[in-house]
């Protein structure tokens, strides 16, 4: 089976301090996502990366920033957190896009991060 | 931009009825796919079901089955003999085939509540 595994399940942090979240995969995907989840606003992509040190704008990049140094590996960065940050934060992983079912993003549980 | 939209309010169904979710999606691209994923309220996303724009039957995977109406773009989730553990969000997405990196565009969810 396809393991996310995201460092947090909750997070609570300051204004102004530098959050990290982490996110591995276990089954050698080429494609790392990081979503946030908002109520009525359902997923919108912030960061994505296809291939080790690649990565590509979203829809919502504004405020964050990513790195991918191992395949495994894509970490979710907010340089200075906001209050407006305060959000659920879903990665997931995925094979190339050869198209069909097993092409399917796999999530982790999530991290809920509350921004005071 | 493809689109994704899914507009119902959140609904109560009893258990062991049918219900069905809604989706409308707008492309121009002719290759594309359609996936269907639970959040319960632990968070995490699980895929459901597939639909390929080319699928000639629409996807059927146990309780779950696709009403796929290509010509009006909508994707339609069925769950049959719902159970209390079906209650959820839904949300519908659509990868465009040759994208690339698996980008998937989701709707803002549709909340499920099977009552006993």
């Amino acid at each position: 089976d396809v393991k996310v595994t995201q460092s947090s399940r909750y997070l609570v942090k300051r204004t102004g301090e530098k959050v990290f979240l982490e996110c591995v995969q276990d089954m050698d995907h080429e494609n790392m996502f990081w979503y946030r989840q908002d109520p009525g606003l359902g997923l919108r992509l912030i960061y994505f990366s296809y291939d080790v040190k690649m990565k590509e704008k979203g829809d919502i990049p504004e405020g964050y920033s990513v790195s991918r140094e191992k395949k495994e590996r894509f970490s979710l960065i907010l340089e200075s957190a906001s209050t407006n940050q305060t959000s659920m934060y879903l990665c997931a992983s995925s094979p190339p896009g050869a198209g069909g079912p097993l092409d399917t993003q796999y999530f982790g549980p999530g991290t809920r991060l509350t921004v005071l | 931009a493809q689109k994704i939209t899914q507009t119902q309010p959140g609904m109560f169904v009893q258990e062991k009825e049918a219900v069905t979710l809604d989706c409308t999606y707008d492309t121009s691209d002719p290759s594309y796919g359609l996936f269907w994923y639970k959040q319960p309220s632990s968070g995490e996303m699980i895929f459901l079901i597939y639909q390929g724009s080319y699928d000639q039957q629409n996807a059927t995977e146990g309780r779950y089955s696709l009403n796929f109406q290509k010509a009006r773009k909508s994707a339609n989730l069925v769950i049959s003999a719902s159970q209390l553990g079906d209650s959820a969000m839904y949300f519908c997405a659509m990868r465009v085939e040759g994208y690339g990196n698996n980008r998937l565009a989701f709707g803002k969810g549709n909340q499920v509540v099977v009552i006993p």
